[in-house]
């Protein structure tokens, strides 16, 4: 069964500074994994996703995602924070059938001035 | 524009009351799904549909139910057996074939029960 663990329910960073997201999973076969991004009441948008290409991820607000097979990972990055990235990030997997997605907790990012 | 609209955006309920939460989506996609989202755990699964008429139970269907007699429309109805309703629920609808294509959400509706 798949599952993916979010460490740390909560990241403070300042402006400018790295951002760094991380994720793990656990799955039995080679897995598809997702970043979205949620901003308060709202629905959650795709930020990227590795499907078994290039194990460098570059998505969209300039954030990437390095998927490593050997530590089971794939942290979610961005050079230089910016304030209008201060929202909730979710880390996904898919399951190999029935179209379902199993999502990680959550981790909250606040930006500091 | 193609995407999913969620409605009503804030939804009230006394309790014993059902409720019916409305998704639509004219992307074409084919499978559509629920998601319940309380603070600290992540999204669940409630129900989801590959094809119209036919759906499957998600981790947390106890309590709910769901339609899907056009492509479009994926109805979730909370009922009275449900005993405690009050989150945020999100729709999203994905292409069928293939476990790599992503979800695609609605903007949710926030239910409380008074």
């Amino acid at each position: 069964a798949q599952s993916v663990t979010q460490l740390g329910s909560h990241v403070s960073v300042s402006e400018g500074a790295l951002v760094l997201l991380r994720c793990n999973y656990s799955s039995s076969v080679p897995p598809y994994l997702f970043w979205y991004v949620q901003y308060p009441n709202q629905g959650l948008q795709l930020l990227l996703k590795y499907t078994s290409a290039a194990t460098l991820v570059k998505g969209i607000n300039g954030f990437e995602a390095e998927f490593k097979k050997s530590e089971t990972s794939f942290h979610l990055t961005k050079p230089s924070a910016h304030m209008s990235d201060a929202a909730e990030y979710f880390c996904a997997v898919s399951q190999n059938t029935g179209n379902q997605f199993y999502f990680g907790t959550g981790t909250s990012l606040t930006v500091i001035p | 524009d193609g995407g999913i609209t969620q409605s009503p955006k804030y939804l009230f309920r006394k309790e014993g009351q059902n409720v019916t939460l409305s998704c639509e989506q004219n992307l074409n996609h084919d499978a559509m799904y629920w998601y319940r989202q309380d603070p600290g755990q992540g999204l669940r699964l409630i129900y989801y549909s590959q094809i119209v008429n036919d759906f499957q139970k998600g981790d947390i269907a106890e309590g709910y139910s769901v339609s899907r007699e056009k492509k479009e429309s994926f109805p979730l109805t909370v009922t009275s057996a449900q005993k405690n309703p009050t989150a945020f629920y999100l729709c999203a609808s994905s292409l069928t074939s293939g476990r790599f294509y992503e979800q695609f959400f609605g903007p949710g509706t926030r239910l409380t029960v008074l």
